[in-house]
């Protein structure tokens, strides 16, 4: 149980354009979803926490109107990445947990490689 | 940054010897997970350790954690070349959040 999935796996696109990350909990409902970000050879860093009908909640230093979280459903949270640049290129990683876990676990998703030229 | 730190950075060592990670963080926490990622994947949750333990074990896994030292440890005994893989250490304070240390490179060479 407790499966992530992400879709796209991978995506290229083209400088300007937008591109949305899907993020589904499988086979349990995720109150909390969490985005993160991870450069190569690099660690995952928290871009953002989106929990169920409310908005999302935003690290330090990340541009919230330009990656846009709606975490409409308990199964599916989105990220949209607005107006992309090569810069933004990365692997974006989101995680779902829910409320009854007492300590924090969060399960995994795949991952969404995005190379923007 | 509250971002932990691991070391070494990289580990390359033969099957059949074991592998030590350590991780120290900087704040107070709930408890410690260790994650591995194979490369350009997802990560795998290992095992996690709550602040009032000291060690667990899990298969060929023993995790050590020191509170007053801010620091745990994740020791891989007998590694095989399928052990191969970044691994992450992650605390979890009590907001629910992880935050992850810099990660060690582990080669198993066969």
């Amino acid at each position: 149980g407790a499966v992530v999935s992400q879709h796209p796996s991978r995506v290229i696109c083209k400088s300007g354009t937008s591109v949305k990350i899907e993020c589904r909990s499988l086979d349990f409902q995720a109150t909390t979803m969490f985005w993160y970000r991870q450069f190569p050879k690099q660690s995952l860093m928290l871009m953002a926490t989106s929990n169920e009908g409310s908005k999302a909640t935003y690290e330090q230093g990340v541009e919230k109107d330009k990656f846009l979280i709606n975490h409409a459903s308990l199964t599916l949270s989105t990220l949209t990445v607005t107006s992309a640049h090569p810069e933004d290129s990365s692997f974006y990683i989101c995680s779902a947990s829910w409320q009854a876990l007492s300590y924090n676990e969060q399960f995994f998703g795949p991952g969404t490689r995005l190379t923007v030229l | 940054s509250q971002q932990g730190e691991e070391d070494p950075q990289a580990l390359s060592i033969q099957e059949g010897e074991n592998a030590t990670m350590n991780c120290s963080y900087k704040t107070s926490i709930n408890n410690l997970q260790w994650y591995r990622q194979n490369s350009g994947r997802g990560l795998v949750h290992l095992i996690l350790i709550r602040s009032n333990e000291r060690e667990k074990h899990s298969g060929r896994l023993r995790v050590t954690l020191d509170t007053s030292k801010k620091s745990s440890s994740l020791l891989i005994t007998a590694s095989r070349a399928a052990d191969t893989a970044s691994y992450f250490c992650a605390t979890a304070s009590a907001f629910q959040k992880l935050v992850f240390g810099t990660g060690t490179r582990l080669l198993v060479s066969p």
